[in-house]
């Protein structure tokens, strides 16, 4: 099985609100990742969760804020955005640590697609 | 810096026919992995076939095949009979082995699929 899942599948939210976003896997995967997806153009990273560590950040402004509470969740939590953070947010997992045979394959989520009004 | 190139924005080919998408990259390390990811309409980023450097084999998943040209840096994806389905935007990825997880990615290729 190489599912993972991501709540909720739509988010429409005014730049004063806060909320938050859900991803779960149940592959044993130790290496979790938040990307942000604009229309028609391949995933940015933003943030890589190691052993539950962050391990990458890539200069996500602070109104981003992710969590890891154990191996098998992701979250990224909202606040104060803006209309340019409209998009899709893509959830992926993989091993982590060495690559091993499989080159540590990320396997992602359906995504959270985020309107900021 | 290592770099991926998808230098067709868009395909089409018609239903059951074969067609075949281009993806080349620069790299100066001997050692990586290559993945082609597909993601139609309905937005998920589906693993399509991946391919270890170091094995001279191309790999192949089913109606898809890659042709991998490891001197000349090229990474292409066939497709043979060609289904609805398969209509998606298809991109290219690139991983150093043991690097710190991350991928580089192509900029798409958006296939169309004629009845």
């Amino acid at each position: 099985d190489t599912e993972v899942t991501q709540t909720p599948k739509h988010l429409v939210m005014g730049m004063t609100n806060k909320k938050s976003l859900k991803c779960e896997q149940h592959m044993g995967h130790r290496a979790m990742y938040w990307y942000k997806q604009k229309a028609k153009k391949p995933p940015e990273l933003m943030f890589v969760y190691s052993y539950e560590k962050l391990s990458i950040n890539e200069s996500v402004p602070s109104r981003f804020s992710p969590e890891c509470p154990n191996s098998s969740l992701l979250n990224l939590h909202l606040h104060a955005l803006q209309p340019e953070d409209s998009a899709l947010y893509l959830c992926a997992s993989s091993q982590g640590g060495t690559s091993g045979v499989s080159g540590d394959t990320q396997y992602f989520g359906p995504g959270t697609r985020l309107t900021v009004l | 810096a290592q770099t991926v190139t998808q230098s067709q924005p868009e395909m089409s080919v018609q239903e059951a026919e074969t067609v075949t998408l281009s993806c080349t990259y620069d790299t100066s390390e001997s050692d990586y992995y290559l993945f082609w990811y597909k993601q139609p309409p309905s937005r998920q980023m589906i693993l399509v076939i991946r391919q270890e450097a170091y094995k001279q084999q191309n790999a192949t998943e089913n109606r898809f095949s890659v042709n991998f040209q490891k001197a000349a840096k090229s990474f292409s994806l066939k497709i043979s009979d060609s289904q609805l389905g398969d209509a998606a935007m298809y991109f290219c990825a690139y991983r150093v082995t043991d690097s710190n997880y991350q991928l580089i990615w192509g900029a798409g290729t958006k296939l169309i699929i004629k009845p």
